[in-house]
């Protein structure tokens, strides 16, 4: 299964952009991108996902390098609620497994106020 | 729409003892998962459903069993309890892309 690279942890002040790196230079051609966080004593929650092209919802953005071997999700204004880990994950579409879905330990989002 | 619900919210058992989790949603989904998250790490896949009446293994099946008899819920048992299995457990479901989570049990086994 295709991995995914991620930092331990990372900072931001309120109100700045947030910019979470990832890392999955085994991609296949056929994954998705997804992200999900998980805010402290929740389920995780989904963000946004994206195959080739970047995306954008009222959550967040996700920037994907043109080979598909990093992408970036982009928080425009981080509030303290953004305070989560999040997680990227790689999923293949479900004809071929995709069901599978493996969660790695994910970056820790720290908010100052 | 109450989304995904867990019963119970927190459960300790004694090594050796049975218990099954509930899981039940309200948003007519098709797929249905259990996941399991130990300290500091991410959630692994136990099992899966595609559908009313089937199941499927996925990443740490072992000791643990499922039943889909009906689309809303998805049962997770545990039919002799070992302190490995000390863990939070995640249900989730999904249509499409999304998987809607649940608010999780905390399991102990002493």
């Amino acid at each position: 299964d295709a991995k995914t690279t991620q930092p331990n942890s990372m900072e931001s002040n309120e109100e700045e952009p947030v910019h979470l790196p990832c890392n999955h230079s085994t991609i296949s051609g056929t994954d998705y991108i997804h992200w999900y966080r998980q805010l402290p004593s929740q389920g995780p929650e989904y963000v946004i996902h994206g195959l080739t092209s970047n995306v954008n919802n009222r959550m967040a953005s996700l920037a994907i390098a043109e080979d598909r071997k990093s992408s970036t999700l982009i928080l425009h204004r981080a509030t303290l609620r953004d305070a989560a880990v999040y997680y990227c994950i790689l999923r293949p579409p479900r004809d071929t497994g995709g069901f599978k879905t493996i969660f790695g330990a994910g970056t820790r989002l720290f908010v100052k106020a | 729409n109450a989304g995904v619900t867990q019963t119970p919210k927190f459960r300790v058992l004694k090594t050796g003892q049975s218990m099954t989790l509930l899981c039940a949603q309200d948003m007519n989904h098709e797929y249905m998962y259990w996941y399991r998250q130990d300290p500091g790490m991410g959630l692994r896949l136990i099992h899966y459903s595609v559908g009313e009446g089937t199941t499927a293994k996925g990443e740490v099946p072992d000791g643990y069993n499922v039943s889909r008899l009906k689309k809303q819920n998805f049962l997770l048992g545990l039919e002799s309890a070992a302190p490995s299995q000390t863990s939070v457990y995640f249900c989730a479901s999904s249509f499409g892309a999304e998987q809607f989570f649940g608010p999780g049990t905390r399991l102990t086994v002493l």
